[in-house]
């Protein structure tokens, strides 16, 4: 019945490992999404694919790569974690490219010590 | 967000009504949406209003547009304390992704 689901929903690690978070949805959606919300809860942009091809890469270190395997899913690989990465990354979907809204996952919050 | 802006805290009494206000700048977006976040919690779509409405009611919910003003304002009757959360706005430009703002948060007093 999940929309939107994208696992772990806690992942704590230290500095300078690599990490993945994992999402899927079965809306039938043609784009997923990235976003990164910080301690003040501000939302950003990371990346989104549209049916596998990357429209979306916002200025984010290269340390981060998405990975869309086919159009229900959108995995983040992290490498050389560190500290400023934690934060809660929320995983989302949507029909088309713009006027649809988006569906959101429950999130991961990614804790670097 | 740098380009949607919303107050950061609104308290309301319990049975109130609570007015969230947003304010935008690119004049060119088509819908506007409203996002509840509970704690723990993803992003819950509340309701959407597309850029050639006034106004638009959903039960409890109102949203009204002032285009001119670039301003959006959530209006919630007869607020609960379920209702607290934090409460986001965002606009569809057509850029393919939505700019949120910043979020309010809305704590409503028993």
């Amino acid at each position: 019945d999940t929309a939107v689901s994208q696992t772990p929903k806690y992942l704590v690690t230290q500095m300078g490992n690599d990490k993945s978070i994992k999402c899927e949805q079965n809306l039938g959606h043609d784009t997923m999404y990235w976003y990164k919300q910080d301690s003040k809860k501000f939302l950003k942009i990371m990346f989104s694919y549209n049916n596998k091809e990357l429209i979306i890469n916002e200025t984010v270190p290269n340390r981060f790569s998405p990975k869309s395997p086919d159009k229900a899913h959108l995995n983040l690989h992290i490498n050389s974690l560190e500290l400023g990465d934690s934060a809660v990354y929320f995983c989302a979907s949507r029909r088309d490219t713009f006027n649809s809204p988006l569906h959101f996952g429950n999130g991961t919050r990614l804790t670097v010590t | 967000g740098e380009d949607v802006e919303q107050s950061l805290f609104l308290s309301v009494r319990e049975g109130d009504s609570s007015v969230i206000n947003c304010t935008y700048t690119d004049s060119s977006s088509t819908y506007l949406y409203w996002y509840k976040q509970e704690p723990g919690a993803g992003l819950q779509l509340l309701t959407y209003i597309f850029s050639n409405m006034d106004m638009k009611q959903d039960q409890r919910l109102t949203v009204l547009l002032n285009k001119k003003d670039k301003h959006l304002s959530l209006r919630i009757a007869d607020t609960q304390t379920g209702d607290s959360a934090i409460y986001f706005c965002a606009e569809d430009t057509g850029r393919r992704a939505l700019t949120f703002g910043s979020g309010t948060r809305l704590q409503v007093q028993p």
